[in-house]
């Protein structure tokens, strides 16, 4: 079974600049939440959406944005991209129930880098 | 505030011995699942072990065990028989109960398993 999968692997942008990252869950899972993870740190909760709908918010500008499509892919973007965006950024799905035995698988991360 | 504390930076240990990786928590939350995620250099945070704040048993999965001892908000990954393809990040991360969907991971401790 395919697990999570993130398109770009990696990605080289300039500061000002605009970003869309991608990510498809696991056949049967309706919900997508993204993190960023940037270097030495644990991930940070941005996002998560269920049945296209935004569940939850981290603590992140309104730069950051995403959506979700009826196939329960998703997209995240970033707008006038800063230099402190630079890092790791994980897509992990899951069922969606609202419990805490829903497990987050994560794909492979998409890496960032600002120049 | 909901915090996960992991306080090894790093830990070397040899080959065929047992590891225990430290992780305490905070949440008022009586209800919270906590979960053990691997990171290799390659990024991907791969999920080992899941432990559920009402679960009567300690978690097991293979090689991996979660001492769970609520009582001091500890939730310690323990890997028995190491190897080394055990070398790689480990975080510890709690998701709170029908609240909240984000999970919360601690800073990681990097495992070094030598020959």
């Amino acid at each position: 079974d395919a697990g999570v999968t993130q398109s770009p692997t990696h990605l080289i942008k300039t500061r000002g600049q605009h970003v869309t990252l991608r990510c498809s869950p696991i056949s049967g899972h309706k919900s997508v939440s993204w993190y960023q993870q940037v270097l030495g740190q644990g991930p940070q909760f941005i996002f998560q959406y269920y049945e296209k709908e935004e569940r939850g918010r981290g603590n992140f500008p309104d730069r950051f944005s995403a959506r979700q499509f009826p196939n329960y892919s998703s997209e995240l973007n970033v707008n006038a991209l800063l230099l402190g965006d630079s890092a790791l950024y994980l897509c992990a799905s899951s069922l969606g129930v609202v419990a805490v035995t829903d497990t987050q698988y994560f794909g492979p991360g998409t890496r960032l880098t600002v120049l | 505030a909901q915090k996960i504390t992991q306080t090894q930076p790093g830990m070397f240990v040899q080959e065929k011995e047992a590891v225990t990786l430290d992780c305490t928590y905070d949440t008022s939350d009586p209800s919270y699942g906590l979960f053990w995620y691997k990171q290799p250099s390659s990024g991907e945070m791969i999920f080992l072990i899941y432990q559920g704040s009402y679960d009567q048993q300690n978690a097991t999965e293979g090689r991996y065990s979660l001492n769970f001892q609520k009582a001091r908000k500890s939730a310690n990954l323990v890997i028995s028989a190491s190897q080394l393809g055990d070398s790689a990040m480990y975080f510890c991360a709690m998701r709170l109960g029908n609240r909240d969907d984000k999970i919360i991971f601690g800073k990681g401790t990097r495992l070094h398993i030598l020959p």
